[in-house]
């Protein structure tokens, strides 16, 4: 199975400023027959689904504002929120969609700090 | 849009069976792999399982090693349904049980085993 690391745990970051989660995987998830990463990000409030995010690792989901950044190719990949807001406290989750078993990181929850 | 919709989900006690469903569209169906994902209090997701399709794949399954030998994955292309049955359900199965199909997932359906 790939493991999906991610860190850190949790993040208290001020309005308005950036907030930096990273994922790392086990083996590559970078799929070269059709040039793609095979990594999504998501974000969960309390009670609620996950929501999609990103996909591909820099696809953003529609209705997601261009705050949020995917980044990152192979094994290492992060998610940026730029110009944190309010609304944006909640736990992030990367996962990998490459192989069965999809695997996810342990999560990052974010803070206002 | 891709939609999906559990059902099924309840309280129920250990030993006791379950079997969720998932309505799903906005898809080509009879071609996608269906996955359901969980989620226990407080933890993280957790894949299950997944039935391939069909058409290409013959509707192989693979479950995770906490559930293979008691949950069962099975569809239907004529409904656009998959089905997951639990059954010698037990309290560490308690979670939201999702319904996915690759990066899109359900809103959840939520299944307590206590006595």
């Amino acid at each position: 199975d790939i493991v999906m690391t991610q860190s850190p745990v949790s993040l208290a970051v001020s309005l308005g400023e950036r907030a930096t989660i990273n994922c790392k995987s086990s083996r590559s998830v970078f799929f070269s027959s059709n040039n793609r990463n095979y990594l999504a990000w998501y974000q969960q409030k309390p009670g609620q689904a996950p929501k999609l995010l990103m996909y591909w690792a820099s696809s953003r989901e529609s209705r997601v504002p261009d705050r949020f950044i995917g980044s990152g190719s192979g094994t290492d990949f992060t998610l940026t929120i730029r110009d944190l807001q309010a609304e944006d406290v909640a736990v992030y989750y990367c996962q990998q969609y490459y192989s069965a078993p999809w695997t996810f990181g342990q999560g990052t929850k974010i803070e206002i700090k | 849009d891709v939609q999906l919709v559990e059902s099924g989900g309840g309280l129920v006690k250990p030993g006791g069976s379950l079997r969720l469903s998932c309505a799903a569209s906005g898809l080509t169906f009879e071609k996608a792999w269906m996955t359901w994902v969980r989620q226990a209090p407080g933890m993280g997701p957790e894949w299950i399982g997944h039935i391939k399709s069909n058409v290409d794949d013959n509707g192989t399954t693979d479950y995770a090693a906490p559930v293979k030998g008691r949950f069962t994955i099975s569809r239907d292309d004529s409904k656009n349904m998959v089905y997951l049955q639990m059954n010698s359900l037990r309290a560490e199965d308690t979670a939201v049980y999702y319904c996915t199909y690759t990066v899109r997932w359900g809103q959840g359906t939520q299944v307590t085993v206590s006595s």
